[in-house]
């Protein structure tokens, strides 16, 4: 089952922050969170295990609730640089799949 | 640059034929991931190597398949090609220091026509 990202589209001025969430449908092993830049390939920021603790790269976060099958990430502080797609991909059954996207455009 | 290779970079093919995409993973790493990207249905997961075995698949269409070599590079074979089969194709490896992370090449553009 396709996680479901939200929301889809943000759109901020930099500075500002933001919160995209990911939740599955399934119990997952874990969450791995990717931005990926128009023409470029996916960059990985981080992985949230099963009874893990919350990640960090940077000023973004992200946290795992294993109960809700969800995962969250923060963008605090948001840069011009942090423009893109985030993907989150849920792992389970040592098979991974990724959401549709949340596309983040940072304004100057 | 992430360290994982990707050849060729384009391809243009027409219905029918069949392809090879071929993929170099970071010095060190022992998993090669294959992944499909199209507009319509986003990233997918095609199917994991590791060291050589087949580790987990995804949603890999039975007219692909793949391989990783002993030297730890990788092939994905496409067969049959159909118009739909036009995307980019990604391989990511990992299994070094941080096992978990995975460093993406830079894709190969497939376009049938």
């Amino acid at each position: 089952q396709q996680p479901v990202q939200s929301p889809q589209a943000v759109i901020l001025r930099e500075g500002e922050d933001a919160v995209i969430n990911c939740s599955s449908s399934k119990a997952l092993y874990s969450v791995h969170w990717y931005r990926q830049k128009h023409g470029e390939a996916p960059v990985f920021l981080m992985i949230l295990l099963k009874g893990g603790e919350q990640m960090r790269h940077e000023k973004i976060s992200a946290s795992f609730n294993e109960k809700k099958q969800q995962s969250s990430l923060y963008l605090t502080a948001s840069q011009l640089s942090y423009s893109g797609t985030y993907f989150c991909g849920t792992e389970a059954s040592d098979k991974i799949i990724f959401g549709k996207g949340t596309r983040l455009h940072i304004l100057p | 640059d992430s360290g994982v290779t990707q050849t060729p970079k384009h391809l243009i093919t027409a219905t029918g034929q069949r392809v090879t995409l071929r993929c170099s993973p970071r010095s060190g790493d022992l998993s090669v991931y294959w992944y499909q990207q199209s507009l319509d249905q986003g990233l997918q997961f095609l199917i994991q190597y590791y060291n050589g075995e087949e580790r987990a698949k995804g949603n890999i269409l039975e007219r692909f398949s793949a391989q990783q070599f002993p030297d730890l590079h990788s092939e994905l074979n496409l067969s049959s090609l159909e118009l739909g089969d036009s995307a980019l194709y990604f391989c990511a490896s990992s299994g070094g220091d941080n096992s978990y992370e995975q460093y993406f090449g830079p894709g190969t553009r497939l376009t049938v026509t």
